[in-house]
């Protein structure tokens, strides 16, 4: 069976510091891979999503990037922190067609910039 | 006006109880219907999804969609404390390749004793 995993669950970091999440899909092989939002009361934000490695497409301007280095690892970073940049960040994956649009997700890191 | 809405609630409803949680869309692109459950500070986990208008069920639950009205419910029959969460509707657009889903901002559902 599939699993997804995000690291770490928790972080604080301070304003202006650098952020690297990770994220790692077990028991599929090319899946899609999307980075999500979820800020309190606002639902959840598609940030970037990853049809395969190196390929990125950026859903909201911000300070924020992401990579695919490899097949089923997808990692979320930022050069400076913004205190904006808190939030729950959420990983999800789903698979090639017809089952692209079932997205199953991790379980989160909680990022709270000081 | 937002893509998708969603009542907030709090919703508290008796152990037992018949619970509808709905969502609205404007959308009229929108092809594939989800529902998330939420647990307190964990991921969402996807319970049920369709794609067509009409009725789907599995187990207590009931994923009703109607394309014509832009309108989507989840039903829950015999609702036990567990079924304590937070509810998301979500939507897609199909692009052929990845899934972009469009989330309502969740309803909190709260079963009492």
């Amino acid at each position: 069976s599939q699993t997804i995993h995000q690291w770490p669950a928790t972080l604080v970091q301070p304003v202006g510091s650098p952020l690297s999440l990770e994220c790692t899909v077990e028991g599929t092989s090319n899946p899609n891979l999307y980075w999500y939002r979820q800020a309190a009361g606002r639902g959840l934000q598609l940030l970037f999503y990853s049809v395969g490695i190196g390929q990125i497409s950026s859903e909201v301007p911000q300070n924020l990037s992401a990579s695919r280095p490899q097949d089923r690892q997808f990692i979320l970073s930022s050069k400076k922190l913004l205190l904006s940049d808190s939030g729950f960040y959420l990983c999800a994956w789903s698979g090639a067609q017809p089952k692209e649009d079932e997205q199953y997700f991790g379980p989160g890191t909680r990022l709270t910039v000081t | 006006q937002k893509e998708v809405e969603q009542d907030p609630g709090p919703l508290s409803v008796p152990e037992g109880a018949i619970v509808s949680l709905n969502c609205t869309y404007s959308n009229s692109a929108f092809q594939y219907f989800m529902w998330y459950r939420q647990y307190s500070r964990k991921g969402p986990e996807l319970l049920m999804y369709t794609y067509s208008s009409g009725n789907k069920e599995d187990g207590r639950f009931t994923a009703q969609v109607d394309k014509s009205s832009k309108y989507i419910s989840l039903f829950i029959r015999d609702s036990q404390p567990s079924d304590s969460a937070t509810y998301l509707c979500a939507m897609s657009v199909n692009t052929g390749t990845a899934s972009k889903l469009t989330f309502g901002t969740g309803t909190r559902l709260q079963v009492t004793l």
